[in-house]
């Protein structure tokens, strides 16, 4: 099946500084990559996805990567604000298997 | 308003004394899964199901039965709980696979 490693597992960050937490994955078949954050308490909501035909993609100050040669994928935080601080989750799926599988989570900090 | 809405949201209880988490989604979706949630180890996906009575287990469906009569319905049933069942529990849906998840409250269980 497939194993999606996450690092850091805890990271801490000045407000307006960039964060970045990458993930490895170890199925090649593995073709959706969506991350997740979860405050405290609540429950886990998407923030950004990518699929495995492109490299890139945006949203505002998130963004992730994929180099699919490699089998790691990264979240990229910009400017980050104290309500960034959370547990973000990566997550790796084959099509075929239709099973999500989750990294291990970390915690971000934004120190104001 | 779209959700997923589990019930209980806590729930302590003891060894062996079966008990019946209920989920339920108002947005039309085919897929619907369950993760439990433990320190350290993220969220590990339990069984998913890809329609009405399409059911298949994740990577810890040990100790856990579930099934899909209704479109909207899918239960998470523990029919002799043991203490290494407490966790917190999510359910999920979405569109279909390999799109994003909408999560649930989540669930507390403690079993004594």
């Amino acid at each position: 099946g497939e194993n999606v490693e996450q690092h850091p597992s805890t990271l801490s960050v000045q407000e307006g500084d960039s964060a970045v937490i990458k993930c490895t994955y170890s199925d090649s078949a593995s073709n959706y990559f969506p991350w997740y954050k979860q405050e405290l308490g609540k429950r886990p909501q998407l923030i950004i996805d990518i699929r495995s035909n492109v490299g890139e993609k945006k949203d505002q100050r998130i963004a992730v990567t994929l180099n699919k040669t490699a089998k790691h994928f990264s979240l990229h935080i910009t400017e980050t604000q104290p309500e960034d601080s959370a547990v973000y989750f990566c997550a790796a799926t084959k099509g075929s298997a239709r099973q999500l599988t989750f990294g291990s989570g970390t915690q971000l900090t934004v120190l104001p | 308003e779209a959700q997923v809405t589990q019930n209980p949201r806590y729930l302590i209880t003891v060894t062996g004394k079966k008990l019946t988490v209920t989920c339920s989604q108002n947005m039309n979706h085919e897929y619907m899964s369950w993760y439990r949630q433990d320190p350290g180890l993220g969220l590990r996906q339990i069984y998913y199901s890809m329609n009405v009575e399409v059911t298949d287990k994740g990577d810890v469906p040990e100790g856990y039965k579930v099934s899909r009569k209704e479109k909207r319905n899918f239960p998470l049933i523990l029919e002799s709980p043991s203490p290494n069942q407490t966790s917190l529990y999510f359910c999920a849906s979405s569109l279909r696979e390999n799109q994003p998840q909408h999560f649930g409250d989540g669930t507390r269980l403690s079993i004594l």
